[in-house]
């Protein structure tokens, strides 16, 4: 199983500020999904592929990296970005999340 | 546009059974691999397995074998998941999430509160 090790677990940003998440993944993985998740509602796809927005994404938001180490970068944190964010590999099943990343406006 | 409508809370009492039903709308059902995602109170997300709704092929995460049973009818468009032998473990919310390769759409949640 690849476990998927997200950081922080959490992390406070004033609007303006640059925000990076990252997820280490205990094995290489090909790609890299995120998914957004505000309380109470569902997940989102928010980046797949590694890199590439999905639909309705604001270009703020952007996603990088290769085999072991991906991240999440917000360039400009607003108030609308607060939210968990979970990391995803689908490489080999079972397909495992990590641990989540709470982003709160500061 | 694509939907994916669940049913409502369930209660189920230890040792019992629930099932849960997500129907598909917008889009060819037997196209895309239906998902299940479990989340406890407070907690992340965690893959429970996925169904191929068009040859009824499963694949399940080791913990969850004896735990949940994807199905789905193709005739209604609706997949479904049944936890049996219920715990308070087992008291989560339950998503199904639809994949081509990433989990694109997702239905609201269903929660299982398990409550003797």
């Amino acid at each position: 199983e690849i476990v998927l090790t997200q950081s922080p677990t959490t992390i406070a940003a004033s609007p303006g500020e640059k925000v990076t998440i990252t997820c280490r993944a205990s094995s290489s993985v090909s790609y890299m999904y995120w998914y957004q998740q505000k309380s109470g509602a569902s997940p989102k796809l928010w980046i797949y592929d590694t890199s590439k927005l999905a639909s309705g994404v604001p270009n703020r938001f952007s996603g990088s990296g290769s085999g072991t180490s991906y991240s999440l970068t917000i360039n400009t944190m607003e108030t609308e970005d607060a939210a968990t964010y979970y990391c995803q590999q689908w490489s080999s099943t079972p397909l495992t999340f990590g641990s989540g990343t709470k982003l709160e406006i500061k | 546009e694509v939907q994916l409508q669940q049913s409502g809370p369930e209660v189920g009492r230890p040792g019992s059974s629930v099932k849960i039903s997500c129907k598909a709308s917008g889009y060819t059902f037997t196209d895309y691999v239906m998902n299940w995602v479990k989340q406890s109170p407070g907690q992340g997300l965690e893959w429970i397995g996925w169904i191929d709704p068009e040859y009824g092929s499963t694949d399940y995460a080791e913990k969850f074998k004896k735990k949940a049973t994807l199905t789905a009818d193709t005739s209604s468009s609706t997949a479904y998941i049944q936890l049996s032998s219920l715990t308070s473990e087992d008291t989560a919310t339950y998503f199904c999430a639809r994949s081509g390769a990433p989990f694109d759409y997702w239905g609201q949640g269903v929660m299982v509160t398990v409550s003797s």
